[in-house]
This record gives structure tokens, sequence and C-alpha cells, in this order.
């Protein structure tokens, strides 16, 4: 079955630059959520869509943008990076069909900020 | 706001033994979704037992098991049979249903499978 696809699945980048992460849910999935985990921590929420629009937003610095385009697809953008920026960056994906009752997890963007 | 809590940072367990790893949360919510997810050295994040709160029957997913507990808030994992491949983080988290909702996780336990 498809699952989740997130690119690239490793990134280093320095401070100061900006980063661009990608998600591709599960087709016929239409809603995308982005959660950060650093180091040694669980998962926290950053933000989610719902038919390209924003429908939830957590913890989620104002450097840091997203949206979700016309194939429902995802992009986390990431601008001064800072040291502590450094984490692995999930996306899921839920769909109608499942009542938005359960999350696909991606294998995550390891980003690393030198 | 809800919360999910897990008291054990780390466990072991002898390999075909069985263990129990705790989990408790709160929220004001009477329908919500349960969930243990396992993430391995790989660090991906697998679904291991789902469970919905208005089921009051405990799910099971082959050597996995839960005890719900939805008084006592209250959501334990077993594995049976402890396998070396179970040896990874364990995460504990809630979702309200619908839509909008995000996953909240607890701090997770990291278990090690001794052989």
């Amino acid at each position: 079955a498809a699952g989740v696809i997130q690119s690239p699945r490793h990134l280093i980048k320095e401070k100061r630059e900006t980063a661009t992460l990608k998600c591709y849910p599960i087709p016929r999935h239409d809603t995308v959520y982005w959660y950060q985990q650093g180091p040694g921590q669980d998962p926290q929420f950053l933000i989610s869509f719902y038919e390209k629009m924003q429908s939830d937003k957590g913890s989620i610095p104002d450097r840091f943008s997203a949206q979700q385009f016309s194939d429902y697809h995802s992009e986390l953008n990431m601008s001064s990076l800072e040291l502590g920026d450094s984490a692995l960056y999930f996306c899921a994906s839920s769909s109608p069909q499942r009542g938005y009752n359960e999350q696909f997890f991606g294998p995550g963007t390891r980003l690393t900020v030198l | 706001a809800q919360t999910v809590t897990q008291s054990q940072p780390e466990m072991s367990v002898q390999e075909a033994e069985t263990v129990t790893l705790s989990c408790t949360y709160d929220t004001s919510e009477n329908n919500y979704y349960l969930f243990w997810y396992k993430q391995p050295p790989s660090r991906q994040m697998i679904l291991v037992i789902r469970q919905e709160a208005y089921k009051q029957q405990n799910a099971t997913e082959n050597r996995f098991s839960v005890n719900f507990q939805k008084a006592a808030k209250s959501f334990s994992l077993k594995i049976s049979d402890s396998q070396l491949g179970d040896t990874a983080m364990y995460f504990c988290a809630f979702m309200k249903p619908g839509l909008d909702d995000k996953v909240i996780f607890g701090p997770g336990t990291s278990l090690s499978v001794i052989p």
C-alpha cells in the first residue's frame, strides 16, 4: 500500500539558511499534518491543512510557513534557520474515508542545522 | 487541553517475557482515540494499536494488547512474548475525532528487550 512520502529524508543546512521540506500524502488523503520531534523528545504538532486551507496551528515559529497545493502535497518552508531547529520533521495524512480518525505518518525528514 | 503522561522513561524485559507499559491521560472529552506508536532506531513512527474510547472492548493486535480504563483515564500496553525487534521508543498518544485534530503524544518509554 502507498504510504506518506517525505523528501528529502536528510537535510543539512547552515544557520540563517532556508530549508523546504516536502510531503506527499497517501492518495485520496486530503488532510496533512506537520510535527517536529527534537532530540529525545516526543513529536510536537506544528500545523495542519485541509483542502489546501490551514486548519490548525500549533507551536510553529513565525520563521516557518507552510502550504498545501492543489495535488494535496504540502511544503514546510523554514527560514533563518537556528541550531534549535535541528529535529526530525514528520508529515502525516488522513482521509475522510477513515473519518479523519487515524493519521498515517511518513518516514520523516531529519534536518541538521550547523 | 489534553495531556498524556508516561511515567516510565525506560524499561527492559527479557526476550519471550511479557511487559506492560503505562500511560495516563487527561481530557474532558467523552469521545476520542488512543494510540500506541513504536519508534525504532530508524525513527519511523509505526502505529502499534488503536483504541476508540466509546468501545468497551480492549483492542488487541497479535502480541500487543491494551488495558483501557476510561474512568481512570488509563491506557496501558501489554507486549507478550517480547522479541528483540520490539526494542524501541513507545509513545502513547491521544486524538480527538474529526478532521481538525492533531495527535498529542506522551513523553515516551524506551523499551529494551534483552536476549
